[in-house]
């Protein structure tokens, strides 16, 4: 079975400075791996995938994610926050090969952007 | 393209009462989840359909939950009788096909059980 653990339930940072919020993942296989964004009273978004290939993941909005196996850790970055990148953020991994690609979620990190 | 369409968005029942909810997927989508969240927490899958068959329902709690997906297009989920815990975000997704990694989420149901 996999699990997701993010790091922080809530994460603090100012316009302009670096977003990291921590993602590391278990799985018996090698897993796909996933950054939602939630908006309030909104659906999940998504903001990038790892498959496989190349570690180092571009997404939407700036953000990327390096998939490090070794560390099981799929941590998402940001350069510069911007006061619209305030939301929740959700790390998931699925078994590609299992029935079903059933998507597992961590807990969330909420970001608040301080201006 | 027209995203994921659910409703009704908001819903407050007492609880014992039952509820429904209704799912629309992106044309096309053979794959349909339903998830619940908490709130605090990540979203937890209770049961995907591919087509109108159900490929995994291990987390829904049959007792009280059901759901139906019968011309393979839009779904329904059901309460019946609701619980105090059963309060949190119905999310409905869909993605092309089995297989298909990336999984598209509506705007969710937020029920409210007093």
């Amino acid at each position: 079975a996999q699990s997701v653990t993010q790091l922080g339930s809530h994460v603090s940072v100012s316009e302009g400075a670096l977003v990291l919020l921590r993602c590391n993942y278990s799985s018996s296989v090698p897993p796909y791996l996933f950054w939602y964004v939630q908006y309030p009273n909104q659906g999940l978004q998504l903001l990038l995938k790892y498959t496989t290939g190349a570690t180092l993941v571009k997404g939407i909005n700036g953000f990327e994610a390096e998939f490090k196996k070794s560390e099981t850790s799929f941590h998402l970055t940001k350069p510069s926050a911007h006061m619209s990148d305030a939301a929740e953020y959700f790390c998931a991994v699925s078994l590609y090969k299992a029935a079903g690609n059933k998507l597992t979620f961590g807990g969330g990190t909420r970001v608040l952007v301080k201006p | 393209e027209a995203g994921v369409a659910q409703s009704p968005r908001y819903k407050i029942i007492e609880k014992r009462q039952s509820v429904a909810f209704w799912c629309n997927p992106i044309s096309g989508h053979a794959t349909l989840y339903w998830y619940q969240q908490i709130l605090g927490q990540g979203p937890k899958l209770l049961i995907q359909f591919q087509n109108n068959g159900v490929v995994d329902d291990s987390q829904l709690p049959k007792d009280r939950f059901s759901a139906e997906r019968l011309k393979g297009v839009d779904s329904t989920l059901k309460i019946q009788p609701a619980k105090l815990e059963d309060s949190a975000v119905y999310l409905c997704a869909s993605s092309p096909r089995q297989g298909e990694e990336t999984q598209y989420f509506g705007p969710g149901t937020r029920l409210l059980v007093l």
